[in-house]
C-alpha cells in the first residue's frame, strides 16, 4: 500500500507563516484532506477537496496540491494553531478501497 | 447538529472480543459512507475498515478476517465487532463520516473516540 510522509515537526513565530508538505504516489490522483488534532481530542477536518474550508475554519488555513505533493499552509499563525497535522488521502494502488494517513507534523508556534 | 458518539471501549485480554458502537445524529448513517479509524498511543492514525452506503464493507490488511464493520438503520448506528484481538490493536478508536468521489476523500465529523486497551 501507498505512505504519505510528512516531517516530523516544525516551528512557526507567532503571526508568521508555516507550510506543512505531504508526499506520496496517491496524491497523483486524490486530493489530499487535512485534519488537526490537539491532545487528548480527535482530529478535525481543516482542509478538504482541491482548497475547501469547512464551516469554522479560519480563513488563515491553506492547501495546495503539485504533482505528488499536497501542502497545508497557515498564514498568520496563531497559538491555538499548536497541534499535530495529518494528511490523508485514498490510495489508489491496491485492489480493494483503502485509505492512508500521513506521519503527522507537529506544529509549535512560539 | 452532525454528531457521533463511540462506546464500548475497555479492557479485554488478548485473544478476546469487542464490539464498539457509534451513535450518529444529524444525519442518516446508511446514507453515508462510515469509516473507523484508530490511533495507537502516542502514535499516528490508521485507517480500518469502511461500509458503503450500499453496503459493502473493506478492511485494512492488519485487522481483516478479525474485525466487522456493519450498522443498525433502525438505531442510526455503526458498529465495529473485534475479534481474536491483539496487543498492537490496543488504540483509541474512532468512527467517522466518510465522503468520497472522483479525486477526493475527507472524513469529517469525528466522534470524540473509545479506548480498547488489549493485555493481560
Amino acid at each position: 500500500s501507498s505512505e504519505l510522509t510528512q516531517d516530523p515537526a516544525v516551528s512557526v513565530a507567532l503571526g508568521q507563516t508555516v507550510r506543512i508538505t505531504c508526499q506520496g504516489d496517491s496524491l497523483r490522483s486524490y486530493y489530499a484532506s487535512w485534519y488537526q488534532q490537539k491532545p487528548g481530542q480527535a482530529p478535525v477536518l481543516v482542509i478538504y477537496g482541491k482548497n475547501n474550508r469547512p464551516s469554522g475554519i479560519p480563513d488563515r488555513f491553506s492547501g495546495s496540491s503539485s504533482g505528488n505533493t499536497a501542502s497545508l499552509t497557515i498564514t498568520g499563525a496563531q497559538a491555538e494553531d499548536e497541534a499535530d497535522y495529518y494528511c490523508n488521502s485514498r490510495d489508489s494502488s491496491g485492489n480493494h478501497p483503502n485509505y492512508v494517513f500521513g506521519t503527522g507534523t507537529k506544529v509549535t508556534v512560539l | 447538529e452532525v454528531q457521533l458518539v463511540e462506546s464500548g471501549g475497555g479492557l479485554v485480554q488478548p485473544g478476546g472480543s469487542l464490539r464498539l458502537s457509534c451513535a450518529a445524529s444529524g444525519f442518516t448513517v446508511s446514507s453515508n459512507y462510515m469509516s473507523w479509524v484508530r490511533q495507537a498511543p502516542g502514535k499516528g492514525l490508521e485507517w480500518v475498515s469502511v461500509i458503503y452506503s450500499g453496503g459493502s464493507t473493506y478492511y485494512a490488511d492488519s485487522v481483516k478476517g478479525r474485525f466487522t464493520i456493519s450498522r443498525d438503520n433502525s438505531k442510526n448506528t455503526l458498529y465495529l465487532q473485534m475479534n481474536s484481538l491483539r496487543a498492537e490493536d490496543t488504540a483509541v478508536y474512532y468512527c467517522a463520516r466518510d465522503f468520497y468521489g472522483s479525486g477526493y476523500s475527507w472524513f469529517d465529523p469525528w466522534g470524540q473516540g473509545t479506548l480498547v486497551t488489549v493485555s493481560s
